[in-house]
């Protein structure tokens, strides 16, 4: 049963900790992207790769936010420093460049206080 | 800025009836559109996709697109509460991306 995973499912830090956080997409797919859904915005795409390449990261807080996918099998999204306002579920989704349809793991639920 | 707009609801209906969710978008260009159901605490899962103009059926569900109206719908017959959950609708961004713009969902109730 292919599915995307992403650690750590629940994250609780303090303020100005590093957090990371892993994904692995569906194998086979070429395509991975990070979002952020709080209850005030909703789903909110970070930044995506293709053929682990960074093609978009525009949503993305540039100063305190990275994304990387060093491998095929593995994505991951860091913060440095965390703040509270990053308080949120982050969602990583895979997919293929044929259809567009994306699916999403079950998510890191961070609390930063 | 491409936008998604769905009705946040609540919307309420009783087990047996049919459940209308609809969504307009902005971006002319786009090609591809989504429906994910998200119950609460969990991630979105997609229930249908669809390219063209008119309908599409997958067992209960019926995704309904009209691009010249910009609007597309999602009915679900014979509602039942195991349906209770949040929709979301996606397009894809500039016409042939594969790159998602969601809105914000319509949260459904489907009172037993």
């Amino acid at each position: 049963d292919a599915r995307v995973t992403q650690t750590p499912r629940d994250k609780v830090t303090e303020m100005g900790q590093e957090v990371t956080m892993r994904c692995q997409p569906i194998l086979g797919h070429n395509t991975v992207f990070w979002y952020r859904q709080t209850m005030m915005q909703g789903l909110e795409l970070l930044a995506y790769f293709r053929n682990r390449a960074p093609l978009d990261d525009s949503g993305m807080p540039k100063d305190r936010f990275s994304a990387e996918m060093p491998d095929a099998t593995l994505a991951t999204l860091k913060i440095q420093p965390s703040e509270p306002r990053d308080s949120a579920v982050y969602f990583c989704a895979s997919g293929s460049t044929n259809g567009g349809t994306q699916y999403f793991g079950p998510g890191t639920r961070l609390l930063v206080l | 800025q491409k936008e998604v707009e769905q009705n946040s609801g609540p919307l309420s209906v009783p087990e047996g009836a049919i459940a209308s969710l609809n969504c307009t978008y902005s971006d002319r260009g786009s090609q591809s559109f989504f429906w994910y159901r998200q119950y609460s605490g969990k991630s979105p899962e997609l229930i249908m996709f669809i390219y063209s103009n008119g309908d599409k059926e997958d067992g209960r569900f019926t995704a309904q697109l009209n691009k010249a109206s910009q609007y597309v719908s999602l009915l679900i017959r014979d509602s039942q509460p195991s349906d209770s959950a949040t929709y979301l609708c996606a397009v894809n961004a500039q016409g042939g991306s594969e790159k998602l713009v969601f809105g914000k969902g319509t949260k459904l109730t489907v009172n037993p």
